[in-house]
């Protein structure tokens, strides 16, 4: 078990440009979420993929925002037009089953200027 | 809208004493709480759970409480230790919202040596 890796750790990017964060989960997790926190908050649910179908998609994921999971094992968001609302913790996490505890990964810090 | 409340946004306590962390929440159809905790540059990682048909789950040195009528949980490790320090969250979901939590805005715990 490595657990849930992202990268990459830390992004500076300036506002309009996009960019494209990605996770691998627990190998045999079939489940996948995408959560974001911002300073002083919990984490925020953004998106969740079972296999590589996206089941569920929160109203906070705007259409700048698309996430993938091709072949139901990596996946990837991607933040197009970035905005300085959009600086946060990108956290990924994936779980075995439905209920499970979900295994967060150590995060992807990104930050608009 | 704020639907799971950790009204403390920090706590202090003496090493070798009882932490008790409280969270509340306003959603009624919530039926399973959780609690991970966060330590500075990693990921949440899942502490303890609590469905809704009990009232008390207990883990070693963890213990969550429920109380449905008052909408309330509360975890408490007894004996603190100075490796408890981090960022607590609770968390709750429902049985039609499973993939998604709701997370609090988290208690950080300082265990004193």
């Amino acid at each position: 078990d490595t657990g849930v890796s992202q990268d990459p750790r830390h992004k500076i990017t300036k506002r309009g440009q996009n960019v494209t964060f990605r996770c691998d989960p627990i190998s045999e997790h079939n489940r996948l979420y995408w959560y974001r926190q911002t300073l002083g908050q919990g984490p925020e649910f953004l998106t969740y993929f079972q296999n590589e179908a996206q089941l569920e998609k929160s109203r906070l994921l705007s259409d700048r925002f698309s996430a993938e999971r091709p072949k139901g094992s990596f996946s990837t968001l991607e933040i197009q037009r970035t905005e300085q609302g959009d600086s946060a913790m990108y956290l990924c996490a994936s779980s075995l089953r439905n209920r499970g505890k979900l295994f967060f990964g150590s995060g992807t810090q990104l930050s608009v200027l | 809208d704020q639907q799971v409340k950790q009204n403390s946004p920090s706590l202090s306590v003496q090493e070798g004493r009882i932490s008790i962390l409280n969270c509340d929440y306003t959603n009624s159809m919530f039926d399973y709480f959780l609690w991970y905790k966060k330590y500075p540059a990693e990921g949440p990682t899942f502490l303890i759970s609590i469905s809704s048909i009990k009232d008390k789950n207990e883990d070693g040195r963890f213990t969550v409480f429920l109380n449905k009528s008052a909408k309330h949980l509360s975890l408490h490790i007894v004996p603190s230790q100075p490796g408890d320090s981090a960022v607590y969250f609770c968390a709750a979901n429902t049985q039609t919202g499973a993939n998604n939590l709701f997370f609090g805005t988290g208690t950080r715990l300082t265990v004193i040596p």
